[in-house]
């Protein structure tokens, strides 16, 4: 099993439908972050969370909201989905302990397409 | 704006050669560098990070940093069809946040 786990991997939805993307993991890392990925553009951050009660805006949050329901999971939110957010999402961890790299552990990604 | 920029390519090499690929940096204080490697369709996978000016080699790969330039590379060498793929370079900042600011990368085409 992965240790970072995404649902749904692939989800097809209509402009204004409430869309939650789910992120849990096993790694036992305090940090989560969500992404999203367009062609050409590489990964943009949208929100990050350092520990249960710390939740941080990215660079585009507009339009989006997250859960950070435990440790172990970090939900995305779109209220009100937009063709435009239609991309690649990717959760990923990373640890923030003494011995912390920086590295990113990713999930396989969520497909959404807003139509 | 922290930016990260790297040529999006594609770098297009025969099999067997070395593949260079570059990275600049805006933020002078940036403290971490690292590459990942996407196959299309696929999550990032870290491949090398550095941290210290100078070359740091991992089997068929070389990360080289010169932070005077701002800049980061990545080397490939004997590079196989398996290599194909897009090569992300991230930074993370100055002030201790940790959190990476990623390029939009690199393709890289490795053709037998």
């Amino acid at each position: 099993d992965a240790d970072v786990t995404q649902t749904p991997r692939n989800r097809i939805t209509k402009t204004g439908k409430r869309i939650m993307l789910e992120c849990s993991q096993t790694k036992g890392h305090d940090r989560m972050y969500w992404y999203r990925q367009d062609p050409g553009l590489g990964l943009r951050l949208i929100y990050y969370s350092f520990d249960v009660k710390d939740i941080n805006k990215g660079e585009i949050s507009d339009g989006y909201s997250v859960s950070r329901q435990a440790q172990a999971k970090f939900s995305l939110s779109l209220e009100s989905a937009i063709p435009n957010q239609t991309a690649l999402y990717f959760c990923a961890t990373s640890s923030g302990t003494l011995f912390f790299t920086g590295e990113l552990f990713f999930g396989e990604g969520s497909r959404l397409t807003v139509l | 704006q922290k930016e990260v920029e790297q040529n999006s390519g594609p770098l297009s090499v025969p099999e067997g050669a070395i593949a260079s690929l570059n990275c600049t940096y805006s933020d002078r204080g940036s403290q971490s560098f690292f590459w990942y490697r996407q196959y299309s369709g696929k999550s990032p996978e870290l491949i090398m990070f550095i941290y210290s000016n100078g070359d740091k080699e991992d089997g068929r790969f070389t990360a080289q940093l010169n932070k005077a330039s701002q800049y980061v590379s990545l080397l490939i060498r004997d590079s196989q069809p398996s290599d194909s793929a897009t090569y992300l370079c991230a930074v993370t900042p100055s002030g201790g946040s940790y959190i990476p600011t990623f390029g939009r990368g690199t393709s890289l085409i490795v053709h037998p």
